[in-house]
């Protein structure tokens, strides 16, 4: 069970926007910590693509965006491309735990 | 090329140790903390270990797993002791950046495969 909760799967069409949306805690989120997102196919390196709530690292596409209110954060997708079918992970800070914490990951499909 | 490189992955018995390496380049060791980060099978990510000012792990491994490095060689480790099943994973080393005070994982390397297993 991640500490930081995200839907098991989201889908959609080329051209379609997707959101992935990352459940946190008052220990967390909701402490103000920032929330980083991160693409990642197995076998490969992750791949930053938001950090600091909604930042987006040089050479990250602007169809990338990143959110956070209140305990909550999410990543939006838009225009999607089949090469943006992977696993996506939210990533902040835990007090109570003393650790970095992932999301238990998204799967992107893109039908 | 700036760039992160695991190594010293492989096959061990359940209560076996192993060390896992991570040679860098391209940036300056020294002015950067170095995460590990791991994916068991059919999961997600998982934070393991910082070697930053201080040294910090997760509770699933602590006083199992040590982390260090090897500034002369630009290289950290992550030597695993009592290793359990549920250590199997592709572990990753990341670069930590710190950022308006917090941390975040910049840089990351391709992963080594680490199986538990009799």
């Amino acid at each position: 069970q991640s500490v930081l909760t995200q839907p098991p799967s989201v889908s959609g069409a080329p051209g379609q926007r997707v959101t992935i949306s990352c459940t946190g805690s008052s220990s967390n989120i909701g402490a103000d910590y920032y929330v980083h997102w991160y693409q990642h196919l197995p076998g490969t390196a992750p791949k930053p693509l938001i950090y600091g709530n909604k930042n987006r690292p040089s050479g990250v596409p602007d169809r990338f965006s990143g959110s956070k209110s209140g305990t909550s954060a999410s990543l939006a997708i838009t225009g999607l491309q089949a090469e943006d079918e992977a696993d996506y992970y939210c990533q902040s800070y835990d007090t109570s735990l003393s650790a970095w914490v992932f999301g238990g990951g998204t799967k992107l499909t893109v039908l | 090329q700036v760039q992160l490189v695991e190594s010293g992955g492989g096959v061990v018995q359940p209560g076996g140790s192993l060390r896992l390496s991570c040679v860098t380049s391209g940036f300056s060791f020294s002015d950067y903390g170095i995460h590990w980060v791991r994916r068991a099978p059919g999961k997600g990510l998982e934070w393991v270990a910082l070697d930053g000012k201080n040294k910090y792990y997760a509770d699933s491994v602590k006083g199992r797993f040590t982390i260090s490095r090897d500034s002369s060689k630009n290289t950290l480790y992550l030597e695993m002791n009592s290793l359990r099943g549920e250590d199997t994973a592709v572990y990753y080393c990341a670069r930590d950046l710190r950022w308006e005070g917090q941390n975040y994982f910049d840089l990351w390397g391709q992963g080594t495969l680490v199986t538990v297993s009799s």
